[in-house]
């Protein structure tokens, strides 16, 4: 069953940038149709999606979040990277990284986060 | 860009039948896909698609569409219930992933 593990830096600076790392283990990142997702979670509040990458490195990004997002592929080392510039206190956050699968019944198509990593906290000081 | 909206708090006594909705306008074109999600504990998927639970969630979770509107039902609701419920989409215009804003499910 694949495992995926966040990694990178509990407190960044305001107007810094963040950058995560998710490791996947017993899977491949560039094998299969899966999609390789960022997920966020600010304290006390509900789940926004930041965005992914296809196993050919085709990138998709939240539109509110899009001029600062990259989000990047590593098959050597099984990873997928996120990068978030100008930071500000909004971004404090709970951050996931998930595999996205998909699949269609009956001409109707469904696309399912079915791995996700513990998450990794993450908190902008001024 | 599309949005999905739950109701924010459903309460259910122990052993009753519960629903919890999913509404929006990517329910005409997608599945929605359901999480349940412990304080402090990473999202686990327990439906997607029309009405498919991963191994381990139990038979007394499904799933069912109407027009626009997507359900999540437990029937004979146990303590371990108790937790957010959040519905997720593909965006019906676009290629983004949309979420609904979450229910606190209180058994």
């Amino acid at each position: 069953q694949v495992q995926l593990q966040e990694s990178g830096p509990g407190l960044v600076k305001r107007s810094e940038t963040l950058s995560l790392t998710c490791t996947v283990s017993n899977g491949s990142v560039t094998t299969g149709s899966h999609y390789w997702s960022w997920i966020r979670q600010p304290p006390g509040k509900g789940l926004e999606w930041i965005g992914y990458i296809s196993n050919r490195g085709s990138t998709y990004y939240s539109p509110s979040l899009k001029s600062r997002v990259t989000i990047s592929l590593d098959p050597s080392k099984h990873q997928f990277s996120l990068r978030l510039t100008s930071l500000t206190a909004a971004d404090t956050a709970d951050y996931y990284c998930a595999r996205m699968n998909w699949g269609c019944s009956g001409g109707t198509c469904y696309h399912f986060f079915d791995s996700w990593g513990q998450g990794t906290p993450v908190t902008v000081s001024s | 860009s599309s949005e999905l909206t739950q109701d924010p708090t459903v309460s259910v006594a122990l052993g009753q039948t519960v629903r919890i909705t999913c509404q929006g306008d990517s329910l005409r074109r997608y599945y929605v896909n359901w999480y349940k999600q412990k304080p402090g504990q990473a999202p686990v998927l327990v439906l997607f698609g029309k009405d498919n639970r991963p191994p381990g969630i139990p038979e007394r979770i499904s799933g069912s569409y109407t027009r626009d509107t997507a359900s999540l039902t437990i029937i004979g609701a146990q303590a371990e219930d108790e937790a957010d419920y959040y519905c997720s989409s593909r965006d019906s215009r676009d290629d983004h992933m949309i979420f609904g804003g979450g229910t606190k499910l209180t058994v």
